[in-house]
């Protein structure tokens, strides 16, 4: 399976715009990449994904590399409640059957108000 | 969004008994669950794939005699850690994707449970 890799930790203000870069070299052309979050003790959360072109929605924008090699979750103006460890993960691209999310180690992302 | 719950969110409870984790997709069928184990300052750990109907499918390393999984319906999925011991301690936490009948999806996210606390004494 194609692996991420990700910062251990990111930190910024509050209010400000936060880049979270994931680098994901071996990717396949079938593969989607996922970003999920989790805030402390709790599950985690559904952020954002795509497959090659950039993506937008309410929460947060996903810029992908033209080689797919790389991505970047942007926060467009973080606020405290964004602080969480945010995972980036790939994802085959199934019609049918269940995937499981394999979860790296992700990015403990701190803001600072 | 879909919604998945957890009960209890947290349980004590004495070495050697058994406890009863439950996850239930509240308005959307999920004919597959998740269900994973995150230690304190880890990432998460798939345990195993919870099918409704069938045997679950465990990942390696995880015992199926000790972690009971049992998917009896479209919207409930349980984990039973049997004698539990103290390095059973851990947040459960379990996840399901919407469905349609027709087994094909009907969005790419996967909903997670607002996990379970574990705490063997």
């Amino acid at each position: 399976d194609a692996k991420t890799t990700q910062p251990n930790s990111m930190e910024s203000n509050e209010e400000e715009p936060v880049h979270l870069p994931c680098n994901h070299s071996t990717i396949s052309g079938t593969d989607y990449i996922h970003w999920y979050r989790q805030l402390p003790s709790q599950g985690p959360e559904y952020v954002i994904h795509g497959l090659t072109s950039n993506v937008n929605n309410r929460m947060a924008s996903l810029a992908i590399a033209e080689d797919r090699k790389s991505s970047t979750l942007i926060l467009h103006r973080a606020t405290l409640r964004d602080a969480a460890v945010y995972y980036c993960i790939l994802r085959k691209a199934l019609v049918q059957g269940a995937q499981k999310l394999v979860f790296g180690q992700g990015t403990r992302l701190t803001i600072n108000p | 969004g879909a919604v998945v719950s957890q009960h209890p969110s947290w349980v004590i409870c004495k070495s050697g008994t058994s406890v009863k984790i439950e996850c239930r997709s509240l308005d959307f069928q999920a004919t597959t669950m998740f269900w994973y184990r995150q230690f304190p300052k880890q990432s998460l750990m798939l345990m195993a794939t919870s099918n409704e109907g069938s045997k679950a499918t465990y990942e390696q390393g995880v015992e199926k005699d000790k972690f009971l999984i049992n998917h009896a319906s479209l919207t409930l999925s349980t984990l039973t850690v049997t004698s539990a011991h103290p390095e059973d301690s851990s947040f459960y936490i379990c996840s399901a994707r919407d469905y349609r009948t027709s087994g094909i999806p009907t969005s790419y996210e996967q909903y997670f449970g607002p996990g379970t606390r574990l705490t063997v004494t």
